[in-house]
């Protein structure tokens, strides 16, 4: 166990719609990451949030949205889904993320599947 | 921007054999670490070894053990003594410089055999 959790770990909804993507971080972790694995892309960074604030974006859609709360337990938003979208997302944490050294613990994923 | 390839997508081994996993990558930073994950059935990621770039010494942790090459940009794993709970997909994966994130190869499958 990383310490990190996420829910739900499995969604199924149908296209078009919005749903919700909740981590939160290991104890003391100040960063989190989000990450999609999907059978075409492999795994793709998404987003990091550091205390709160946006650090770094990679291939987020814009349809996609993420934040992080003061309790630092983040929310990721996906929007207009679409049957591409259906992938395993994952969200990881470390303690500062602010330097490329530091290991990522990764959480078990939410599986969302869009029918 | 950095790439991280793996050239073997399957791969298996019997039961307590050694098995390695090749990792090759392509940077311009100086400063930077590598990472194997393993994915098992769950498909919960999980860190099996990590490598800083400017250590000569090659990290080892329990079974596990890398190759690291760093003129020839590789990075290779030896998994020796393989057992059944090895059998999963296996990642390697870069990060450095002002990157904060996490580069991942293709990664390779293993299966450990009775």
């Amino acid at each position: 166990d990383s310490g990190v959790t996420q829910t739900p770990k499995h969604l199924i909804t149908a296209t078009g719609q919005r749903v919700t993507l909740r981590c939160s971080p290991r104890s003391g972790d100040l960063s989190v990451y989000w990450y999609q694995q999907s059978l075409d892309q492999g795994l793709q960074f998404l987003i990091q949030y550091y205390n709160g604030e946006e650090r770094a974006k990679g291939n987020i859609l814009e349809r996609f949205s993420a934040q992080q709360f003061p309790d630092l337990h983040s929310e990721l938003n996906l929007s207009s889904l679409e049957l591409g979208d259906s992938a395993l997302y994952f969200c990881a944490s470390s303690l500062r993320g602010g330097a490329y050294q530091e290991t990522q613990y990764f959480g078990p994923g939410t599986r969302l599947l869009v029918l | 921007a950095q790439t991280v390839t793996q050239s073997q997508p399957e791969m298996s081994v019997q039961e307590a054999e050694t098995v390695t996993l090749s990792c090759t990558y392509d940077t311009s930073e100086s400063n930077y670490y590598l990472f194997w994950y393993k994915q098992p059935p769950s498909r919960q990621m999980i860190l099996v070894i990590r490598q800083e770039a400017y250590k000569q010494q090659n990290a080892t942790e329990n079974r596990f053990s890398v190759n690291f090459q760093k003129a020839a940009k590789s990075f290779s794993l030896k998994i020796s003594d393989s057992q059944l709970g090895d059998t999963a997909m296996y990642f390697c994966a870069f990060s450095g410089g002002s990157n904060y994130k996490l580069t991942f190869g293709k990664g390779t499958l293993l299966t450990v055999n009775p």
